[in-house]
């Protein structure tokens, strides 16, 4: 079965800096998506990068890099200049037929 | 298109009755998905619809759980003899799905109080 793990329950840095979030998992699957997705204290699930599996280039969104290595199962976020609205749970997510979370990491943006 | 809409967002019901869920999904998106979510933990799956079949169901989902997608648009779960242990998070999110493409979108949720 598919699995995700997400090591960093909970992380803390300042504003401005950059901080990694990690992600792996497990499947057999050849063809499959991840994402990562953010729950700010609203509970609104918002999207904040996707990629394919079968593209090799990492997928960038402003900020927010991945670095995918589809050998080792990781998926890990890179947030740049983090903002305070960046403080959020994140979620990595790998689809195929179902949606597999992790189980989260809360990210604290401190001024 | 207004994305997926959960109603109601909130409910405080009392141990023992019956509660509905339902989950409006972006129109013609065929996968319709429905997880559970407690404070501070990721959401859990309870099941999933490709257009009205439902293709799987968590064993985390008791006898007392039943989803439905009747024609193959909107959703409803239910909870029968609702238990304290089913207060939680009712998300629903709903995409396109192929090989080829997969774009998730998701409620506001479901909030559940059993009291």
């Amino acid at each position: 079965a598919q699995t995700v793990t997400q090591s960093q329950p909970e992380m803390s840095v300042q504003e401005a800096e950059t901080v990694t979030l990690s992600c792996t998992y497990d499947t057999s699957e050849s063809n499959y998506y991840l994402f990562w997705y953010k729950q700010p204290p609203s509970r609104q699930m918002i999207l904040v990068i996707r990629q394919e599996a079968y593209k090799q280039q990492n997928a960038t969104e402003n900020r927010f890099s991945v670095n995918f290595q589809k050998a080792a199962k990781s998926f890990s976020l890179k947030i740049s200049d983090s903002q305070l609205g960046d403080t959020a749970m994140y979620f990595c997510l790998h689809v195929d037929d179902k949606i597999i979370f992790g189980k989260g990491t809360r990210l604290h943006i401190l001024p | 298109d207004t994305g997926v809409s959960q109603n109601p967002r909130h409910k405080i019901t009392k141990r023992g009755q019956n509660v509905t869920f339902r989950c409006d999904p972006i129109s013609e998106h065929n996968r319709l998905y429905w997880y559970r979510q407690t404070l501070g933990q990721g959401p859990e799956f309870l099941t999933y619809f490709q257009n009205e079949a439902q293709l799987e169901k968590s064993r985390l989902l008791s006898d007392r759980f039943s989803a439905e997608r009747p024609k193959g648009s909107f959703s409803t779960l239910e909870i029968q003899r609702t238990e304290q242990g089913d207060s939680a998070m009712y998300l629903c999110a709903s995409s396109w799905w192929d090989r080829d493409s997969n774009t998730i979108y998701f409620g506001e949720g479901s909030w559940l109080t059993v009291v």
